[in-house]
């Protein structure tokens, strides 16, 4: 069983619509949680950031940790085509140790205009 | 610079040859990790150095595969003998300190084993 479970879709949904991606994971050691976008023939980008659990919003993109079910989820409001692209999940069990992520399958998001 | 650069951006080879990747972080980060991204896979973890150290290398899958890095800037991942399953994009991501929430992705060397 890998440590970070995430479906990888795809997922295809109409412009406007709100979208809802989810992680679960297996090591309750892991306390930093991480969301990244992933466009074509391009590198993972910091999307969100959560440490613990709990809620984060910024902007369109709200970000909850829930770990006593040890289950992440991010919900993008208004979605628009250019958020067409991965979403990967990404945790990590320390801080200023090694910096290690655990690293989902990756979501494919496909936004219809 | 201001991003990760990768160099190639897309390696044909074939099998049995050496492959070099190369890593160009950004100026200033101490820390570089070296990620393995196969076709519908997440990203699998290689190497993480520190400075020129590398305290983790538990993500190698085998002998065949080292890195380095020098100056506490430049690394390179070296495949030898290389085999079809090594064809995937290799990710390489630099942060301040190790912290795992602040890392610079390159956008990869596409490497294709033929």
């Amino acid at each position: 069983q890998k440590e970070v479970e995430q479906d990888p879709g795809p997922l295809s949904v109409p412009e406007g619509a709100i979208v809802s991606l989810n992680c679960t994971y297996s090591n309750s050691a892991f306390q930093y949680f991480m969301w990244y976008r992933q466009y074509s023939r391009k590198g993972p980008e910091l999307l969100m950031y959560t440490y613990s659990s709990g809620n984060k919003e910024d902007g369109r993109f709200t970000a909850q940790v829930d770990k006593s079910s040890k289950y992440i989820s991010l919900f993008i409001r208004d979605s628009q085509p250019s958020d067409s692209a991965t979403y990967l999940c990404a945790m990590s069990a320390t801080y200023a140790n090694t910096g290690k992520l655990i690293f989902g399958q990756g979501t494919t998001l496909q936004v219809k205009p | 610079g201001a991003g990760v650069s990768q160099s190639p951006s897309n390696k044909v080879t074939e099998k049995g040859k050496d492959v070099e990747l190369r890593c160009d972080p950004i100026s200033g980060h101490t820390a570089l990790y070296w990620y393995r991204q196969s076709l519908g896979q997440g990203l699998e973890f290689l190497i993480y150095f520190q400075g020129n150290s590398a305290p983790d290398k538990s993500g190698l899958p085998s002998d065949r595969f080292s890195a380095e890095r020098t100056g506490g800037s430049v690394s390179t991942l070296t495949i030898q003998r290389t085999q079809q399953e090594d064809s995937a994009v290799y990710l390489c991501a630099s942060s301040l300190n190790g912290q795992g929430y602040g890392y610079t992705f390159g956008s990869g060397t596409r490497l294709t084993v033929v």
